[in-house]
């Protein structure tokens, strides 16, 4: 089964432009959360989409959005880019969202978003 | 919401030595709590849960403690190996959300 792909890998962008990101979740799978990574602040929850509607939301400013389409594929998009937007943005895929049953979420290898 | 605090940020053991990651949570109602291990360049990758309904679990050589009253559990790794080296997150689930409060990561380093 293949797992949880992202694309794309890298992406430079600058400041003002919007970007769109896009996740795969495994098959099966129909929840599709997203994360942010950076060094200062380590792994931030920023939102979680089931059954295309948005479950979760992280605290993070209304440039940042997402959607997920019916065949659970999910993308993010941040619009008006800051430098502090500069991180690696990672997706996580679990059969079902919930964390009372076993949903391990699976991590995908992330986007490196770099704002100049 | 959910706040987990994650101690030491750096942690130097001898290969063949245990090692110790130390996590506090916030929220009484969180309910779940993974370990997610990093290795250089790559994905997070489970390594090991617990849920709330437990004390202790173990797996081979890793080994997770949890204690409710005092709101913080632990990760153990017994007879250290090289390939443990990289960091190492714990995190907690806030109950009824479902979006993981993350810990700011232990970097782990086994020195030969």
């Amino acid at each position: 089964k293949a797992g949880v792909t992202q694309t794309p890998r890298y992406l430079i962008k600058t400041r003002g432009q919007q970007v769109t990101l896009s996740c795969s979740p495994i098959s099966g799978h129909r929840s599709v959360s997203w994360y942010q990574q950076t060094p200062g602040q380590g792994l931030q929850f920023l939102f979680e989409y089931f059954s295309e509607t948005q479950r979760n939301k992280g605290n993070f400013p209304g440039r940042f959005s997402g959607r997920q389409f019916s065949n659970s594929r999910s993308e993010m998009n941040v619009s008006t880019l800051e430098l502090g937007d500069s991180a690696l943005y990672l997706c996580a895929s679990s059969p079902s969202p919930g964390q009372g049953a076993l949903n391990e979420q699976f991590f995908g290898p992330g986007t490196r978003l770099t704002v100049l | 919401g959910e706040n987990v605090e994650q101690h030491p940020s750096t942690l130097s053991v001898q290969e063949g030595d245990s090692a110790v990651i130390k996590c506090t949570y916030s929220d009484s109602a969180s309910n779940y709590f993974p370990w997610y291990k990093q290795e250089l360049g790559k994905r997070p990758q489970l390594i090991i849960d617990i849920r709330s309904n437990v004390g202790e679990k173990k797996d081979q050589r890793i080994a997770v403690t949890l204690n409710k009253t005092a709101k913080h559990f632990s990760l153990h790794i017994t007879e250290t190996q090289p390939e443990d080296s990289a960091v190492y997150f714990c995190a907690a689930v806030e109950g009824g959300a479902d979006g993981l409060t993350f810990g700011k990561g232990t970097h782990l380093i086994i020195q030969p």
